[in-house]
């Protein structure tokens, strides 16, 4: 079955690194979303990104960071600069359609220190 | 804005019995889902409820929506150990594309 996958499964980093979370949707799936989920909360919507522009972002999602879709495959988040609060799990979703299941990928988990 | 309230945020139940979640949304919405996530794990989607009445089983699962009440329920019927997980649901804003705003949790623990 087709799955969304996500790398690294981990990823440690000092405060004000750069970092790029990977993520390969499925296939045939054209709407893209990242996610996040600091420990013991809820889910919070990043971004969305659809034909190749992003379609909606929350206040979360602010200048410092960015999604790209660099071929025909890969999805990736980067933060620029990174805060200790951007320590969280990130998720990627892909979905074939607006009205339809959005598939999470297994998660990246950021550490900041 | 959006808000999603689920209770209970934890239940402790004993193998064998029925349960309800319930989730409760501020705004319009014909769209909303279900998901389970495993400690340390992703979320599953579970069901996905696009309509007025619209009525999902799988298993020892049931999903409904009201969306005049702004509800949806999980029911669980004769729990089992291996349903243990923090249930989500997630609803999408009519005016708001299709980014999904998520509820707090529950957290299911079945006894055996």
């Amino acid at each position: 079955e087709p799955e969304v996958t996500q790398t690294p499964s981990h990823q440690v980093t000092q405060m004000g690194q750069e970092v790029i979370l990977r993520c390969v949707p499925i296939s045939n799936h054209l709407y893209f979303y990242w996610y996040r989920q600091i420990l013991g909360q809820k889910v919070e919507f990043l971004v969305s990104f659809y034909n190749n522009e992003i379609s909606e972002k929350s206040e979360i999602f602010d200048d410092q960071f960015s999604v790209e879709r660099p071929d025909g495959s890969n999805f990736t988040l980067k933060i620029r600069s990174t805060k200790l609060e951007d320590s969280a799990m990130y998720f990627c979703a892909s979905s074939d359609d607006l009205q339809e299941t959005q598939y999470f990928g297994p998660g990246t988990r950021l550490l900041v220190l | 804005e959006l808000k999603v309230e689920q209770n209970p945020l934890f239940l402790s139940m004993q193998e064998g019995k029925n349960y309800t979640i319930y989730c409760n949304y501020s705004t319009t919405s014909d769209r909303l889902y279900w998901y389970r996530q495993d400690p340390g794990k992703s979320l599953e989607s579970l069901f996905v409820l696009l309509s007025n009445g619209a009525v999902k089983q799988e298993g020892r699962l049931m999903a409904s929506l009201d969306t005049k009440a702004r509800l949806s329920t999980l029911h669980i019927t004769a729990a089992v150990h291996d349903l243990s997980a923090t249930y989500f649901c997630a609803v999408v804003n009519n005016n708001a594309g299709n980014m999904l705003t998520f509820g707090g949790g529950t957290r299911l623990m079945v006894k055996p």
